[in-house]
């Protein structure tokens, strides 16, 4: 069974420019998550996604960061435009239907940002 | 407020000596706790998780975790250091008005000497 992966791997943009970043969580799996961990700092939660909807945003730093999930299988979350400080790991994860805090999450490699 | 700490960011072992990563929470509840490690350019791995049953927990790659509810920790221990353990570990703990919601520690970098 294939785990989650993020795509890419590693991106260099310079402020105020855009990137879009990539998830495909492990097939079936209806809830999807997005993380950061800042350079220093603790891995934040972003946002999550039960199929197509967004059941919690609340971790979204600002309006410059817009996350989708058409369709409820890969998600995509955008940055527009993009800042220094938005520089970091961005984690995506995955685990299956239903809530509960004992499901585990997968974890994807993460993607790379770096903002020059 | 939820919170997780870390009390070492960076662990020395010495190959074969046990290990101990210190991890305690803040919760009004009882929460679900995790440890999760993170390889180098790898994504983060479940280690072991502890939900409500049994307090002592085994995870994978011989690790195993205690939760004491008095004392509000979870630290993770294994036996005999491998090199191959040579990683981070962060404690994850579930949020408090959402289960799937989780906070995470600062992670503790594992280095193992030969």
């Amino acid at each position: 069974e294939a785990g989650v992966t993020q795509f890419p791997s590693h991106s260099v943009i310079e402020k105020g420019q855009t990137v879009t970043l990539r998830c495909d969580p492990i097939s079936g799996h209806d809830n999807l998550y997005w993380y950061r961990r800042v350079m220093g700092k603790e891995i934040k939660f972003l946002l999550h996604f039960v199929k197509e909807s967004k059941q919690d945003e609340s971790g979204m730093p600002n309006n410059r960061f817009l996350a989708e999930r058409t369709g409820g299988t890969y998600s995509t979350l955008k940055v527009q435009p993009a800042e220094l400080e938005d520089s970091g790991v961005y984690f995506c994860a995955s685990s299956p239907g239903g809530t509960g805090g004992s499901y585990e999450q997968y974890f994807g490699p993460g993607t790379r940002l770096t903002v020059t | 407020a939820q919170s997780v700490t870390q009390l070492d960011s960076h662990v020395s072992v010495s190959e074969g000596t046990p290990v101990l990563l210190r991890c305690n929470y803040s919760s009004s509840y009882s929460p679900s706790l995790f440890w999760y490690v993170q390889h180098p350019n790898k994504g983060l791995q479940l280690l072991l998780k502890y939900t409500s049953a049994a307090t002592l927990v085994k995870g994978i790659n011989g690790f195993e975790a205690e939760f004491k509810k008095s004392e509000t920790s979870f630290h993770l221990t294994k036996p005999s250091a491998h090199m191959s353990d040579a990683a981070e570990y962060f404690c994850v703990v579930s949020e408090e008005t959402s289960y799937d919601k989780v906070i995470f520690g600062p992670g503790t970098s594992l280095s193992v000497i030969p």
